[in-house]
């Protein structure tokens, strides 16, 4: 069975750091295009960075230079480093597994919620 | 940037109707495009993708067409259990960069 947990989520004051990660199960994400997609309060669905199987990755504009997507092969784990956070990167934070044959966002974890404040 | 658009916003509807939302593209996807719901304190689920193909363990009430620039899902008849917020997304480019429309919420009427 396929099993996405989100975890490091929490309160952080402008200009500050989190790491968030996605421990997954039931799939080798080396194989996989992962994204970390964010849901602002009350807001729409942005996918924010995706690491593709090769280990390319890829940004939105709003958080290019600032965050990190990153994967560690041997604990089936999927990294999102914030750094230099603002505002308006308060937000759900979602890790989804896409489905290689169609590139539908086919397993979601449950979220971890970040909050920028101070 | 491929920019989705969905409408209407909202739309009020009641058990038993057909139910139609409309998702266009700012330019042409193919039928790069999948439908996700979402209901409140849940995480997305994948209804459809490849434009018209149920994801697993989706009822056949939902179904989804079109390519190119317009797009469409339809609930043949509203369940209750389906209010809830839907969104488009797109994935064209290659590698793909993914984004999504900003949603289209069912209430009560």
């Amino acid at each position: 069975e396929v099993q996405l947990v989100e975890s490091g989520g929490g309160l952080v004051q402008p200009g500050g750091s989190l790491r968030l990660s996605c421990a997954t199960s039931g799939f080798n994400i080396s194989n996989n295009y992962m994204n970390w997609v964010r849901q602002a309060p009350g807001k729409g669905l942005q996918c924010v960075a995706v690491v593709y199987s090769g280990g390319s990755t890829d940004y939105a504009d709003s958080v290019k230079g600032r965050f990190t997507i990153s994967r560690d092969n041997s604990k089936n784990t999927l990294y999102l480093q914030m750094n230099s956070l603002r505002a308006e990167d308060t937000a759900v934070y979602y890790c989804a597994k896409v489905n290689m044959a169609h590139n539908g966002f086919d397993h979601w974890g449950q979220g971890t919620l970040v909050t920028v404040s101070s | 940037e491929i920019v989705m658009t969905q409408s209407p916003a909202t739309l009020s509807v009641s058990p038993g109707e057909r139910v139609t939302l409309s998702c266009r593209a700012s330019q042409s996807v193919n039928s790069n495009v999948a439908w996700y719901q979402q209901k409140p304190g849940q995480a997305p689920r994948l209804l459809i993708y490849g434009a018209s193909s149920r994801a697993t363990g989706i009822p056949a009430r939902f179904s989804g067409s079109g390519s190119g620039t317009e797009f469409t899902l339809t609930i043949s008849s509203l369940q209750s259990e389906d209010l809830a917020v839907y969104y488009c997304q797109q994935h064209y480019n290659w590698p793909p960069r993914y984004t999504f429309g900003q949603g289209t919420k069912l209430e009560i009427k």
